[in-house]
């Protein structure tokens, strides 16, 4: 089955630095991969949708300057979070838009495994 | 896109039929539903898919009315690894960029 590699999956910084979270397909090619940011007991969020040799697309309230979406090619998008700070600490998840296997008209999502990011 | 609710959690022992239902009064035409396993600090995973009636695979069964407006994720026999939270998912993500909302989800807790 499809298969998205994410990494790194746990990350401590610095305040004021910068982290690159990357996520790949390794199995199918991802026109659209989606970005969520989840906070402990909560469910995911929605930050960005990247498409491969666009600009992303972000969610209302996500800074597009603060999270740095670059999607170069069909297998690879990065997140940067910029100048991190203790408030960006969270669970990060990509995910890439598959066909289901021997179906038509409805795509399923997969998931990478997540990236914890924690500021000091 | 269509909102879901759910129960917030839900509690079974092991070796019971676990039935989790969504309700989605806004669901569209071209609307699918998806259900999501997640566990703690792993990305979700695909567990069924269906458009209307019943789908079944080797893990669960998808129940959906003929309205669509709620569908029911049956869980057979659940064991301990089966606590996780669960989410429905509906919306044409073949079309609409792929673009899903997540709800809040089921906390199942499987006791022994």
């Amino acid at each position: 089955g499809a298969v998205v590699s994410q990494h790194p999956s746990w990350v401590i910084c610095k305040s004021g630095t910068s982290v690159k979270i990357e996520c790949r397909s390794l199995d199918f090619q991802a026109t659209t991969m989606f970005w969520y940011r989840q906070f402990p007991k909560q469910s995911l969020m929605l930050m960005a949708t990247s498409n491969e040799g666009s600009k992303a697309t972000y969610e209302q309230g996500v800074e597009k300057d603060k999270f740095l979406i670059n999607h170069a090619s069909l297998t690879l998008s990065t997140l940067t979070v910029t100048s991190a700070h203790p408030e960006d600490s969270s669970f990060y998840i990509c995910s890439g838009s598959t066909l289901r296997q021997g179906r038509t008209g409805a795509n399923v999502l997969t998931f990478g495994a997540g990236s914890r990011l924690t500021v000091l | 896109l269509a909102k879901t609710t759910q129960p917030i959690s839900m509690d079974s022992y092991e070796g019971q039929e676990v039935n989790i239902t969504c309700s989605h009064n806004n669901i569209a035409t071209n609307d699918y539903i998806t259900w999501y396993q997640q566990f703690p600090s792993q990305g979700p995973r695909f567990i069924i898919q269906g458009y209307k009636t019943k789908v079944t695979n080797e893990v669960a069964s998808l129940f959906i009315p003929a309205d669509r407006k709620s569908s029911t994720l049956s869980l057979p026999r659940v064991s301990l690894s089966d606590t996780a939270v669960y989410y429905c998912l509906v919306g044409d993500i073949s079309t609409n960029a792929g673009k899903s909302t997540f709800g809040d989800g089921t906390t199942l807790t499987v006791k022994p």
